[in-house]
């Protein structure tokens, strides 16, 4: 079964400068995540979608920060202007069925490791 | 809102020896997962915990649930040096349609040889 793919793995770029980043849940999977994992911290949760419905996206910085999932399959999350301190992995991960009484276990993609110089 | 504690941050322990990480949680949840990550890579999935008392044990890992306490540990027996990575436990909410998974912030451990 193939995993949640990321694209791109590494990106730089320049602060005010706009990036984009894409996911590919696991085929079937009704609910996905994006999570900031900044350096030796824990990922953060910054939106989850159920289907192409936004579940929770209570700290996603709405400002500069935007995703979407068009068809309720891959998803994109996008920033525009770029700070330094959004230097980070960001991780997509997706699951079955967040319902609480099935398993809800979230498998994660390899993740993209942006850097803002 | 959802807290997720784990201690300790940083663990170096000489291989052959037993060590615990615990993982404290603010509010109630009855889902508790830990995962395991390697530098540069993502997250593995170790175990998930659904209920009081869950107990689960996969090589010289074990990891248990105590829902009243709202803790969990991860217990390492007779370590060795495969198992140097960052171990995170991560506590799903339980408000219905938004079962948020929190992150703990993770224990460093390295397995001295």
């Amino acid at each position: 079964e193939a995993g949640v793919a990321q694209s791109p793995r590494y990106k730089i770029i320049e602060k005010r400068q706009s990036v984009a980043f894409w996911c590919n849940p696991i085929s079937g999977h009704a609910t996905l995540y994006w999570y900031q994992q900044i350096l030796g911290q824990g990922p953060k949760l910054l939106i989850q979608f159920q289907n192409n419905g936004v579940v929770d996206d209570s700290q996603l910085p709405k400002d500069r920060f935007s995703a979407e999932r068009l068809k309720g399959v891959d998803s994109t999350l996008k920033i525009q202007p770029a700070k330094l301190e959004d230097s980070a992995v960001y991780l997509c991960a997706s699951s079955l069925d967040p319902h609480p009484d099935r398993n809800t276990e979230a498998f994660f993609g390899q993740g993209t490791r942006l850097t803002v110089v | 809102e959802l807290k997720v504690e784990q201690n300790p941050l940083f663990l170096s322990m000489q291989e052959g020896k037993n060590y615990t990480i615990y993982c404290n949680y603010s509010t109630t949840s009855d889902r508790l997962y830990w995962y395991r990550q390697d530098p540069g890579k993502s997250l593995e999935s170790l175990f998930v915990l659904l209920s009081n008392g869950a107990v689960k044990q996969e090589g010289r890992l074990m990891a248990s649930l105590d829902t009243k306490a709202r803790l969990s540990t991860l217990h390492i027996t007779a370590a060795v040096h495969d198992l140097s990575a960052t171990y995170f436990c991560a506590v799903r909410g339980m408000v219905f349609g938004n079962e948020k998974l929190t992150f703990g912030t993770g224990t460093r451990l390295t397995i001295i040889p």
